[in-house]
C-alpha cells in the first residue's frame, strides 16, 4: 500500500496565490522529499527534510515536517504559470531498503 | 551535464513481443531504480539494483525483468507485453538508498 496520502487530490489557484499541499504518511521515516512532475516528463527532486528536522526553505518553497502527526506540508508562495505541475511527497522509512514510496500527488493549476 | 538518459523517449511494441528500455546515467550513482508510473497515478516501484544487488518487489510481475551489466546502464526488459503494460517507465539515481532521486525523462510505452 501506499505510504503517502496527500491532499488535496488537484487544487486551482491564481497566478501570485499561495499554494499548500499535504501529505500524511504511516511508518517512522529517516527522511520525506518532494518532487514535482511535468505532465508527460520524469520527477524534478524539489526539497529533502530529514526526520529531525521540523522546517526547511528552498526559495519559493517552504516545507514543514510534524513526525508525531506523521505529516508534511509544501508551501509555494507567490505562485507562477509556471509551477503548474503535479507535486508529489515520497518517504523512505527506516528499514533502509534503499528505496522511496510514492504519494498519489497533488496536481496543481495555476492560472495566469 | 550530469544526468539520467532514457532511450527511446516513446516505443511502440506489439502485443507479445519483448521490448527493451534502456537508462543511462553520468551520475555514478551506486543505485538505479525503475518504476512505472501510469496516467495520474504516483510511480510505482518495480525493481532496484544497490551496485550490483538486484532487488525486486514482491508484487512485480514475472514478465519484468532487468539487467545492469555496469555502473552507467541498467535495462528493463518485458519479455511478453500486455496491453496493460502500457504506461510510463521512469529510471532514477540515487548515491545511495533512501536519498535524493534524480530522474530520466522516462519512457512512454504503447502496446498495440
Amino acid at each position: 500500500s501506499q505510504q503517502g496520502e496527500e491532499d488535496p487530490q488537484a487544487l486551482s489557484i491564481q497566478e501570485g496565490e499561495n499554494a499548500t499541499m499535504n501529505c500524511s504518511y504511516k511508518t517512522s521515516i529517516n527522511n520525506l522529499q518532494w518532487y514535482r512532475q511535468n505532465s508527460g516528463r520524469g520527477l524534478v527532486h524539489l526539497i529533502l527534510i530529514r526526520s529531525n528536522e521540523r522546517e526547511k526553505h528552498s526559495g519559493r518553497l517552504r516545507v514543514t515536517l510534524d513526525t508525531s502527526e506523521k505529516s508534511s506540508s509544501l508551501l509555494i508562495t507567490a505562485s507562477r504559470a509556471a509551477d503548474t505541475a503535479s507535486y508529489f511527497c515520497a518517504t523512505d522509512g527506516t528499514s533502509n531498503t534503499g528505496k522511496l514510496i510514492f504519494g498519489q500527488g497533488t496536481t496543481l493549476q495555476v492560472k495566469p | 551535464d550530469a544526468m539520467v538518459i532514457q532511450n527511446p523517449r516513446y516505443q511502440v511494441t506489439q502485443f507479445g513481443k519483448p521490448v527493451t528500455l534502456s537508462c543511462s546515467q553520468t551520475l555514478n550513482h551506486n543505485v538505479m531504480y525503475w518504476y512505472q508510473q501510469k496516467s495520474s497515478q504516483a510511480p510505482k516501484l518495480l525493481f532496484h539494483y544497490y551496485d550490483k544487488d538486484f532487488n525486486n518487489e514482491a508484487d512485480t510481475p514475472d514478465n519484468f525483468q532487468s539487467r545492469r551489466p555496469n555502473t552507467s546502464f541498467c535495462f528493463l526488459d518485458i519479455r511478453s507485453p500486455g496491453l496493460g503494460d502500457a504506461a510510463m517507465y521512469l529510471c532514477a539515481t540515487s548515491l545511495s538508498g533512501g536519498e535524493t532521486q534524480y530522474f530520466g525523462p522516462g519512457t512512454r510505452l504503447l502496446v498495440l
